[in-house]
């Protein structure tokens, strides 16, 4: 069955301190992975995709299919920055699934 | 452009009182339509899809149903709510292929 976890429930950073969020999916065709995100207040929201292969608010994610990862990292963390994100895969012709969400805190 | 509209924001309702959670979408047609539960630790359940008019597929057994009346139009009901349907539920939809795009979600407390 597919799958996808987010070992980590939260992460604080400091600000400027480089961050990543870690994700692995289980999934035996290719995947199709996203990561959303949801600031304080404000409804669920996409971030980046990876077929996009593009930044998105300084956060990068590189699918690496050896390791079935696709974590998401930013060099230098910003108090904005914090929020919940999720990482989510899609297999093909099916629904999204969503691994359980990582709380980002990054303290001034 | 496309909007998602989802309501009520917050409601409190009683043990064995009946739930109606309305969902809209404009500027698009024939979307697939979803709804989820988010809990804190367990990430976005997904409960109910719909991919037309009158077709709702469910994901979980449960104390929940669903039901699409109209194209853009998504409803969760529940005809005697529990306790443990305390939640937040968010609606969404998406085109075919692509992204999800999401309400701003209906905080449920069952007293």
């Amino acid at each position: 069955a597919q799958r996808v976890t987010q070992p980590e429930k939260l992460l604080s950073v400091f600000k400027g301190a480089p961050v990543e969020l870690k994700c692995n999916y289980s999934y035996s065709g290719s995947p199709e992975l996203f990561w959303y995100v949801q600031y304080s207040r404000q409804r669920l929201q996409l971030l980046l995709r990876h077929i996009s292969r593009e930044s998105i608010k300084g956060f990068t994610a590189d699918l690496n299919k050896g390791e079935t990862s696709f974590h998401l990292k930013k060099p230098f963390a910003q108090e904005e920055d914090s929020a919940m994100y999720y990482c989510a895969l899609r297999p093909y012709g099916q629904n999204f699934v969503f691994g359980p969400g990582t709380r980002l805190s990054v303290l001034p | 452009s496309q909007t998602i509209h989802q309501w009520p924001a917050t409601l409190v309702q009683p043990v064995g009182s009946p739930l109606s959670l309305e969902c809209t979408v404009e500027g698009t047609s024939n979307p697939n339509l979803y709804w989820y539960r988010q809990a804190a630790g367990r990430g976005l359940q997904l409960l109910f899809y719909s991919v037309g008019i009158g077709q709702i597929s469910s994901e979980v057994p449960q104390n929940l149903s669903a039901s699409r009346p109209q194209d853009r139009q998504f409803i969760l009901s529940s005809k005697k709510l529990l306790l443990s349907d305390s939640g937040f539920y968010l609606c969404a939809w998406s085109p075919n292929t692509g992204e999800l795009f999401f309400g701003e979600g209906s905080r449920l407390t069952v007293l």
